[in-house]
């Protein structure tokens, strides 16, 4: 089946630093990925959805100068987090749609620590 | 906009049991997707269940089914002869077919589920 890989699975950071997280579609090409952020014991929360060559879109009261997200490519797209806080504390998660299929498919998501 | 409420945060099922998970969702769209996606303590998002609002037929995948009642926005997951390994929390999501490609999940509250040995 369909597997999207996501990296780091865990980082810590120095306040005031910047992390990359990546996600990459293995076997299939996604047009579109969503970025979630989750807190414990809570649901996802929808950040950010981006094509493929395109600007994200972002959702209300997310900030877009702090969480940069590029999908430059069919199977990469990246999460930034910039000049990290210990409130951008949290669970990220990633998912790609393939470009033909109903089906999003989940990454295995990365903690981060902002220390 | 789409909403989805699983109004209960957590329940309890005995080990070999059979355990029904609720779900609500308001739309005004006629065709869209529905998703149970199980989340076990490793945070890998797991899909379980997928219903077309199209199809009259509830789905089913081995242990688990849904009771997918449209007209009353319901969607339940049933799972039977329940195991440890089902042990986990569990999200009830919506996907509307308007928007296409940029179509996102919405995602409800979730429930925890444990499983008694």
């Amino acid at each position: 089946g369909a597997v999207v890989s996501q990296h780091p699975s865990r980082v810590i950071c120095k306040s005031g630093t910047s992390v990359k997280i990546e996600c990459r579609s293995l076997d299939f090409q996604a047009t579109t990925m969503f970025w979630y952020r989750q807190f414990p014991k809570q649901s996802l929360m929808l950040m950010a959805t981006s094509n493929e060559g395109s600007k994200a879109t972002y959702e209300q009261g997310v900030e877009k100068d702090k969480f940069l997200i590029n999908h430059a490519s069919l199977t990469l797209s990246t999460l930034t987090v910039t000049s990290a806080h210990p409130e951008d504390s949290s669970f990220y998660i990633c998912s790609g749609r393939q470009v033909s299929g109903n089906t999003i498919y989940f990454g295995e998501g990365s903690w981060l620590t902002v220390v | 906009a789409q909403t989805v409420t699983q109004s209960q945060p957590e329940m309890s099922v005995q080990e070999a049991e059979t355990v029904t998970l609720s779900c609500t969702y308001d739309t005004s769209e006629s065709d869209y997707y529905l998703f149970w996606y199980k989340q076990p303590p490793s945070r890998q998002m797991i899909l379980v269940i997928r219903q077309e609002a199209y199809k009259q037929q509830n789905a089913t995948e081995n242990r688990f089914s849904v009771n997918f009642q449209k007209a009353a926005k319901s969607f339940s997951l049933k799972i039977s002869d329940s195991q440890l390994g089902d042990a986990a929390m569990y999200f009830c999501a919506y996907r509307s077919l308007i928007t296409g490609a940029n179509s996102k999940l919405t995602f409800g509250k979730g429930i925890t589920l444990s499983v008694r040995p």
